[in-house]
């Protein structure tokens, strides 16, 4: 029930664009992204709802396509605050899914260079 | 300020030894969480508790054991049984045990093998 995230890894020149992705084989509730830094807490970003619309937090916004189980995460104008891991979260709806608990790809390990 | 404080940063385990990793919130969140987090394997869930007096097992529960008695605490106890326990560990929680909430997490412990 991991879900998978492309690429592994990114790099990047400030201000260049990039776009995660984070996809299911089990219908989804919701999806989760979150940021972390080396050695830190991961940080929460955004959540994207069933019947939701796209969410955004200054130049990192997000989608969730219900039908194909996917997700995206955009990064517009990358900064250098932006290098670390991002992870995706699901929650599903599936049988034998546990309500409440997410499940978290492998990361795609971002990195802007100045 | 609230969040979730876990105790130590880090911890050297011994052959044969337990360790009890702690984990405290001053958020008033009913659901608590630890992860298990291994270089590109994501953060994968060891056990779960939706409200006081009660968990449950995640999807790597082996040769962990832990407790909830009271609301803001959810010590993890790293046992003998764990042969592997060398990782980052993190706390997490959210406000309400059902979907659609955030997840919020501490700053993790780092354990290692003496």
């Amino acid at each position: 029930q991991q879900p998978v995230q492309s690429p592994q890894a990114v790099i990047l020149r400030e201000g260049e664009d990039a776009v995660i992705n984070c996809s299911s084989s089990k219908a989804l509730y919701s999806v989760h992204w979150y940021r972390q830094k080396h050695g830190e807490a991961p940080v929460f970003l955004m959540i994207l709802l069933k019947g939701g619309e796209q969410k955004g937090h200054e130049k990192i916004s997000a989608s969730f396509n219900e039908k194909k189980q996917q997700s995206s995460l955009y990064l517009t104008a990358s900064q250098l605050s932006y290098s670390g891991t991002y992870f995706c979260g699901t929650e599903g709806v599936h049988r034998g899914s546990t309500l409440g608990r997410l499940y978290f790809g492998r990361g795609t390990q971002l990195t802007v260079w100045p | 300020d609230g969040g979730i404080t876990q105790s130590p940063k880090y911890l050297f385990r011994k052959e044969g030894q337990n360790v009890t990793l702690s984990c405290e919130q001053n958020l008033n969140h009913d659901a608590m969480y630890w992860y298990r987090q291994d270089p590109g394997q994501g953060l994968r869930l060891i056990y779960y508790s939706q409200i006081v007096n009660d968990f449950q097992k995640g999807d790597i529960a082996e040769g962990y054991s832990v407790s909830r008695e009271k609301k803001e605490s959810f010590p993890l106890t790293v046992t003998s049984a764990q042969k592997n326990p060398t990782a980052f560990y993190l706390c997490a929680s959210k406000e309400e045990p059902g979907l659609n909430q955030p997840q919020h997490f501490g700053d993790g412990t780092r354990l290692s093998i003496l």
